[in-house]
Formats: C-alpha cells, structure tokens, sequence
C-alpha cells in the first residue's frame, strides 16, 4: 500500500513551452501534497505544499505564477512548468501524506526528469 | 527555522562492514520526528527508519539503527553487515509533530559506496 506515482517520468520540452506533471496517490487519499525540486548531487528542495481544495503555499524564492500547483482531488496533484527555460531542468519529486497512516508519514513519488532544451 | 546537516558529503564503507552517517540538526521544539531516507540510483525516496524526538530508545530496522541523541541533536544512522544495495545517497531529515505544515526538512545527503 501507500503507493504514489508521477507522470511523466521523462520530459524534454523546447524553452517557452508548458509542461504539466502529475503526481496520483494510488491507494490512499492525499490530505496533503509536497512538490520538491531535486538538482544533480543535491538534495530536496521543497517548492510548495498543497491541500486539497486550496491554494498551494509556496516556499520563499519559489515563483507561484512559473510553479502552477493544483490539487484538485485527494489523489491527484499537478505541477505546471509555465514557460520552461533551460534552467527550470531539474528532477521533481512528489510526495503525499494522508493522516490515516500512523506518523502522518509522507509516500514518495519516483519523480520526474525534466529538460529544457 | 528548523536546519539538518549532513557533514560527510562522502562515505566508503567494505561490504560486510559497519558504517555510521552522521546528522545533526537545530531545533526549538520539543516534538518532533527524524528521519533516514535512502536515494538509491532509480531516485526513488525509500524510508529506512524513523524516530520520535519523546522516545529515548534508538529506532532500530533490521540492519539500520539510529544513535538518537537528543541533548545534542545528533542523529546517526548505523548500517551494520554493508551490502551493496546499500550504495545510495542518504538523507537525514526533520519534521515537526506539530500540525503547521508537517514538512520534512532535509539535510545536504551522503552519498554511501560499498566496497566488493
């Protein structure tokens, strides 16, 4: 159980283009979603946390109207890449928590390789 | 705000062996939970073992086991009988039992190498 998922797991894009990922709880519901950002070497950045139904909360430095985040139901949350530039490459990584699992423990996604050509 | 440190960006272990990664972090609360996570090359986050910041007993999994030691918010994982698949990046990491957020602060990683 608890298993969570993310597609695609590869993206290549042109630079200006949108890229949407999608993160799906599979066996449980989601009360909460994280998107993270991984660079090569380096470790998790969270980019912004998401409950279902509401706004996602972005953290500090993380552009909102570029990081498009929506939660709409409690296994589904997207990230939207708008207007991709090279630098936006980088690995994304999801996780959800719902409380029902003891420790409120978050499931990781197997994330997303995208590149920004 | 919470911080994790990973000091040894690096660490060499020969199979069979025991190898211990260290973590400390810097808190103001009292409650909390830490965390080991494995990042093998897939890139999949895998949970190796937890602990609640109120429980004075190290948590142990099978071959891992943690030094918890609050006083000095220090967190070292023990991998003992190294195996191969056990070459991965690990990353310590914090998360407060309180209800704002729940988020997981991360450490920078340590890469582990086991040795043939």
């Amino acid at each position: 159980g608890a298993v969570v998922s993310q597609h695609p797991s590869r993206v290549i894009c042109k630079s200006g283009t949108s890229v949407k990922i999608e993160c799906r709880s599979l066996d449980f519901q989601a009360t909460t979603m994280f998107w993270y950002r991984q660079f090569p070497k380096q470790s998790l950045m969270l980019m912004a946390t998401s409950n279902e139904g509401s706004k996602a909360t972005y953290e500090q430095g993380v552009e909102k109207d570029k990081f498009l985040i929506n939660h709409a139901s409690l296994t589904l949350s997207t990230l939207t890449v708008t207007s991709a530039h090279p630098e936006d490459s980088s690995f994304y990584i999801c996780s959800a928590r719902t409380r029902m699992h003891s420790y409120n423990e978050q499931f990781f996604g197997p994330g997303t390789r995208l590149t920004v050509l | 705000a919470q911080t994790v440190t990973q000091s040894q960006p690096e660490m060499s272990v020969q199979e069979a062996e025991t190898v211990t990664l260290s973590c400390t972090y810097d808190t103001s609360e009292s409650d909390y939970y830490l965390f080991w996570y494995k990042q093998p090359p897939s890139r999949q986050m895998i949970l190796v073992i937890r602990q609640e910041a109120y429980k004075q007993q190290n948590a142990t999994e099978n071959r891992f086991s943690v030094n918890f030691q609050k006083a000095a918010k220090s967190f070292s994982l023990k991998i003992s009988d190294s195996q191969l698949g056990d070459a991965a990046m690990y990353f310590c990491a914090y998360r407060s039992a309180s209800n704002a957020g729940n988020m997981l602060t991360f450490g920078g990683g340590t890469r582990l190498m086991v040795k043939p």
